[in-house]
């Protein structure tokens, strides 16, 4: 079974708008990490995003904000105020604890329009 | 400047030829990880280190090898077993516990 999903090869959104970007996780281990990378055309990874599995409260981070839905096994990323430099592919990925591993979905596309 | 070097960007081999992608970080971090990543799609992982002289295999880790001779150090030697070795590689590490992966800028090989 795959550790992480994203849904959404691709996506569209009009500038200045905000964007939700989906990504669902399977684990049955109680303690793990969500992240959110942003990998624009040059290749590079970036950190954008962490939350916790025991955080009370969805993580921020400027304009990007995790929604964490814990009984659903949801981490949506939600980008406020969306900039044209926004256009990447956006990865949500998994750490267990336990083993040390991070797992990574497939990815979204992000398409910005000015 | 604490980070992830990996060199060199750009690596061109013939095919049947090993070749090894370096990759150094200064930042201290126990565990270090090596992906591959073909065009349009997410990271698998190859191969991962936690301590020095240990490491474990990846989700794909047939055709390539590590080291980890030191704890800055984890190169990718990826032979001529790996049936399709173009691709993008890039490098990770991190620290134990829930921190975030740090990444390299990332080799694209290309096999000619």
């Amino acid at each position: 079974a795959q550790k992480i999903t994203q849904t959404q090869p691709g996506m569209f959104v009009q500038e200045k708008e905000a964007v939700t970007l989906d990504c669902t996780y399977d684990t049955s281990d109680p303690s793990y990490g969500l992240f959110w990378y942003k990998q624009p055309s040059s290749g590079e990874m970036i950190f954008l995003i962490y939350q916790g599995s025991y955080d009370q409260q969805n993580a921020t981070e400027g304009r990007y904000s995790l929604n964490f839905q814990k009984a659903r096994k949801s981490a949506n990323l939600v980008i406020s105020a969306s900039q044209l430099g926004d256009s990447a592919m956006y990865f949500c990925a998994m750490r267990e604890i336990d083993f040390n591993k991070f797992y990574f979905g497939s990815g979204t596309k992000l398409n910005v329009k000015p | 400047d604490g980070g992830i070097t990996q060199s060199p960007k750009y690596l061109f081999r013939k095919e049947g030829q090993n070749v090894t992608l370096s990759c150094e970080q200064n930042l201290n971090h126990d565990a270090m990880y090596w992906y591959r990543q073909d065009p349009g799609q997410g990271l698998r992982l190859i191969y991962y280190s936690q301590i020095v002289n240990d490491f474990q295999k990846g989700d794909i880790a047939e055709g390539y090898s590590v080291s980890r001779e030191k704890k800055e150090s984890f190169p990718l030697t990826v032979t001529s077993a790996q049936k399709n070795p173009t691709a993008f590689y890039l490098c990770a590490s991190s620290l134990q516990g829930y921190n975030e992966q740090f990444f390299g800028p990332g080799t694209r090989l290309t096999v000619l």
